[in-house]
């Protein structure tokens, strides 16, 4: 399938530090995108990176793809608290308006 | 953006009935889609909802199980059918904003959903 899988799983860190985490993909893309999730609520976007793009930044977030080897990071620097959540990667599939999640890196970050 | 509310937010069924998931958008969207969140995992998609026409599944879900209505651009529903515990779930109603440019999604709060 189409799904990404997400390293490391988990991870843990103290504030202040950073957290990257990774997002490999098996089929080529137009888009992929990183969200986040707090607790089983909803998703709220963080950022989209396009296939020809090869970095893109928004604030404390970091995102990289390199579409040759079909993998993205995404890191975010001098962690929060407030930044313990899931975090989840998400691939187009060409041709549809559809977005696969891939399995999510639970993020916790200690205070 | 939009603002997407969904509702029920939680609720607990009894083995072989059946729920309707609502969400409401606050702006017409052309596309929306029904994910499902199994506990721990990640997010599964069950649907495209466009209006008009039918629901288009993905694979592992069918419309008898899971029938949706798309009545118009900011509305729709998603029922869950002849529940089994093993549809415990979150639903979560996602839409895109971009026409027919694939840009970011927006979510609903989800259904939280337990099946006894």
């Amino acid at each position: 399938s189409q799904q990404g899988e997400e390293d490391p799983q988990a991870l843990s860190i103290q504030e202040g530090e950073n957290a990257t985490m990774n997002c490999s993909y098996k089929t080529s893309i137009n888009n992929l995108q990183w969200y986040r999730q707090n607790s089983g609520r909803g998703l709220v976007h963080l950022i989209l990176i396009r296939s020809n793009e090869r970095e893109k930044h928004s604030g404390r977030l970091r995102v990289t793809l390199d579409t040759s080897k079909k993998s993205s990071s995404l890191l975010i620097t001098a962690s929060r608290a407030a930044d313990t959540a899931s975090y989840f990667c998400a691939t187009d599939y060409p041709g549809t308006y559809k977005y696969i999640f891939g399995t999510g890196t639970r993020l916790k970050v200690l205070a | 953006s939009a603002v997407i509310s969904q509702k029920p937010s939680r609720d607990i069924c009894q083995r072989g009935t059946s729920l309707t998931i609502q969400c409401q958008v606050d702006s017409q969207v052309t596309m929306m889609f029904w994910y499902r969140q199994q506990p721990g995992q990640s997010l599964t998609l069950i649907a495209t909802a466009n209006q008009g026409s039918e629901a288009t599944y993905e694979s592992g879900f069918v419309i008898d199980k899971f029938p949706i209505s798309r009545p118009n651009l900011t509305f729709s529903t998603l029922t869950v059918s002849n529940m089994s515990p093993e549809d415990s779930s979150i639903y979560l109603c996602s839409v895109g904003t971009s026409g027919t440019y694939t840009g970011e999604l927006f979510f609903g709060e989800g259904s939280r959903l337990t099946v006894l």
